[in-house]
């Protein structure tokens, strides 16, 4: 079955580190996206690309930088990890711009 | 400024009854809403949805309406069962180039046995 995965589930790093969290589906689906979860907040757009090599800034990006170098992975990167990015990671994807989102299970990280 | 809210961070309902989840929206270029069921660990779901030209989509026990000149929607759940228990995201998207998803901030519902 299609699916998208992320990986890590879990991940505790340092102030200053740079960190990247993957994501990878498999539907062959142009749009992903990069949300993060915080209590109060909901869901807040980070980057979305709509094709390789395309990418874009969402609502919170500061501090966070994606790449398409393929369909089927957008990976994450912090690239000097704050406290204030303590959060929970989803990824999404969608065929179209007209269709349901599908979302991965999502990486907790915290950074110490 | 929230353009999507959910007023209610949690809600508790006996087994059996109704649960109505409420969203408001202050956008007027939103013309497709959408809710969202999360269980803990989990990514969120894909549950209904409902077209601007609409004012009610039925999916089971799952309704959800939509109120224009409001600005509000509701998602009505009949009858509730112990397996709804989750967090429900009310989304909304804009009829621009990005249609993008603009989320609330979240109603966790709990159904009583």
């Amino acid at each position: 079955d299609a699916e998208i995965t992320q990986s890590p589930r879990h991940k505790i790093t340092e102030t200053g580190r740079q960190v990247t969290l993957a994501c990878h589906q498999t539907w062959n689906h142009n749009n992903m996206f990069w949300y993060r979860q915080d209590l109060g907040h909901g869901l807040r757009l980070i980057h979305y690309s709509y094709g390789v090599h395309d990418t874009n800034k969402g609502e919170v990006s500061d501090g966070y930088s994606v790449s398409r170098s393929n369909t089927e992975d957008l990976p994450l990167t912090l690239e000097s990890a704050a406290s204030s990015q303590t959060s929970v990671y989803f990824c999404a994807s969608r065929l179209a711009k007209n269709t349901e989102a599908f979302f991965g299970q999502g990486t907790r990280l915290t950074v110490v | 400024d929230q353009q999507v809210k959910q007023n209610s961070p949690s809600l508790s309902v006996q087994e059996g009854r109704i649960s109505i989840l409420n969203c408001d929206y202050t956008n007027s270029m939103f013309d497709y809403f959408l809710w969202y069921k999360k269980y803990p660990a989990e990514g969120p779901t894909f549950l209904i949805s409902i077209s601007s030209i609409k004012d009610k989509n039925e999916d089971g026990r799952f309704t959800v309406f939509l109120n224009k000149s409001a600005k509000h929607l509701s998602l009505h759940i009949v009858p509730s069962q112990p397996g709804d228990s989750a967090v429900y995201f009310c989304a909304a998207r804009g009829n621009n180039a990005g249609n993008m998803l603009t989320f609330g901030g979240g109603t966790r519902l709990m159904v009583k046995p």
